[in-house]
Order: C-alpha cells, then sequence, then structure tokens
C-alpha cells in the first residue's frame, strides 16, 4: 500500500543551524502539507502545497521556513535558522483531492539543543 | 474560523468493549469534513475515518464508526470490541474552507486486559 516517507526519522542540531527535512508524498497525490507537534500538544498546521507553490500557510510559517518540490518525488521543508522553540515532532502529509483524507508520514523528530 | 473540542483527556475501556470518544466542532461553513487519526506511542499519524457534511449516512471503517450529529455538530468515534493495539492518543480533526487540517487536543485512550 502506498505511504509518506519522511527521512530522516530524527534530527539534532544546534540552534542557529538550518535544517532540511525531506518527505515523499504518495506518487498520485496533488497536495502536500506540513504540520507539527511540540511533545505533549496537538498537531498545527504550518504551510500546504499544490500545484508548486505555497497554497496557504499558518502564522507559525515566518520567514524562517520555505518549501520545495525540488523534483518530482520529493517535498521539503527548510528551516533557515532553528531556534529552541522549533523542537517538535514534523509531520508531512499528502492528499489525492482537496477536502479528502491527509495520509501523514511517520514524522522527522526535530530536536534544537 | 474553525475549532475542534476533545473534553476528554484520557478514556479507559476494557477489552473487547465498545467505547466512544467525543469531539464536538466549531464552524460557519456549510461544507465540511470531519477526520479521526490514531497516533500510537511510535508517533506516527494514522488516518481512521472520514465523514463529510453532506454525508447523510454515519462512516463506518472495520470497527470504527463516526456517530456524526450535525444540529449538535458533534461527531463522535466509537470503537466497538476494543483490542490492546487501541490503546493511543486519538485526535479528531476537521477542514472547511480550506484543505488543511485544524486539530483538538486529542484522548489518550488506555485498553485493559
Amino acid at each position: 500500500e502506498p505511504e509518506v516517507t519522511q527521512t530522516p526519522s530524527h534530527q539534532v542540531t544546534q540552534m542557529g543551524q538550518e535544517v532540511i527535512l525531506r518527505c515523499v508524498p504518495i506518487s498520485n497525490h496533488l497536495y502536500f502539507y506540513w504540520y507539527r507537534q511540540i511533545l505533549g500538544q496537538k498537531v498545527e498546521f504550518l504551510v500546504s502545497f499544490y500545484n508548486n507553490e505555497i497554497s496557504e500557510k499558518s502564522e507559525i510559517f515566518d520567514d524562517q521556513f520555505s518549501v520545495e518540490r525540488p523534483d518530482g518525488s520529493n517535498f521539503t521543508l527548510k528551516i533557515r535558522s532553528t531556534k529552541l522553540e522549533d523542537s517538535a515532532m514534523y509531520f508531512c502529509a499528502s492528499s489525492e483531492v482537496l477536502y479528502n483524507e491527509q495520509f501523514f508520514g511517520p514524522g522527522t523528530r526535530l530536536t534544537v539543543l | 474560523a474553525q475549532k475542534i473540542t476533545q473534553t476528554q483527556p484520557g478514556m479507559f475501556v476494557q477489552e473487547k468493549e465498545a467505547v466512544t470518544l467525543d469531539c464536538t466542532y466549531d464552524t460557519s461553513d456549510q461544507s465540511y469534513g470531519l477526520f479521526w487519526y490514531k497516533q500510537p506511542s511510535s508517533g506516527e499519524m494514522i488516518f481512521l475515518i472520514y465523514q463529510g457534511s453532506y454525508d447523510e449516512q454515519n462512516a463506518t471503517e472495520g470497527r470504527y464508526s463516526l456517530n456524526f450529529q450535525k444540529a449538535r455538530k458533534s461527531a463522535n468515534l466509537v470503537i466497538s470490541a476494543s483490542q490492546l493495539g487501541d490503546s493511543a492518543m486519538y485526535f479528531c480533526a476537521m477542514n472547511s474552507g480550506y484543505s488543511t487540517l485544524t486539530f483538538g487536543k486529542g484522548t489518550m485512550l488506555l485498553v485493559s486486559p
């Protein structure tokens, strides 16, 4: 069964460093998303992406964040200069059709020291 | 703005019994989708069930059913014949107007032998 994959599963970085989180959405899906979940809290939306551009973003998704689809399969989230409060689980998700169920990847746990 | 409320921080159920996890929502949109996700201790987000606001019948997926009461704005998840592997955090989510999901704070379900 097709699934969303994410790499790495765990990333540890120093404050101020850049990180790139990678995702491979399900191949026939057209809509891509990033969410994050700070430990013990609810899942929060960051950004959605369709047709090679951002379609929606939350207030969390400030200038430190960027997304890219560098080729036909990968979807990346870049945090330019990480802060302690960026420590969280980051989930990539994809959906085939707008408003339908979104399938989540296993997540990348980002730890900023 | 849309909002999801899950009032039960934790629920206990015995194996083989049924359990209902509560979810209420708030939106001014007429068209919306309601979702339930399961998050086991390993951290991944597993899609369980979807209900569209115009669906007249309650959604069912195996042992999961969604008790959709539109007038009360509730979308409770019913798990029949609980299994030990059902122990996890359960999140209710919705989208309306936009494709992004808004999540509730979650309910931790513990299934005992």
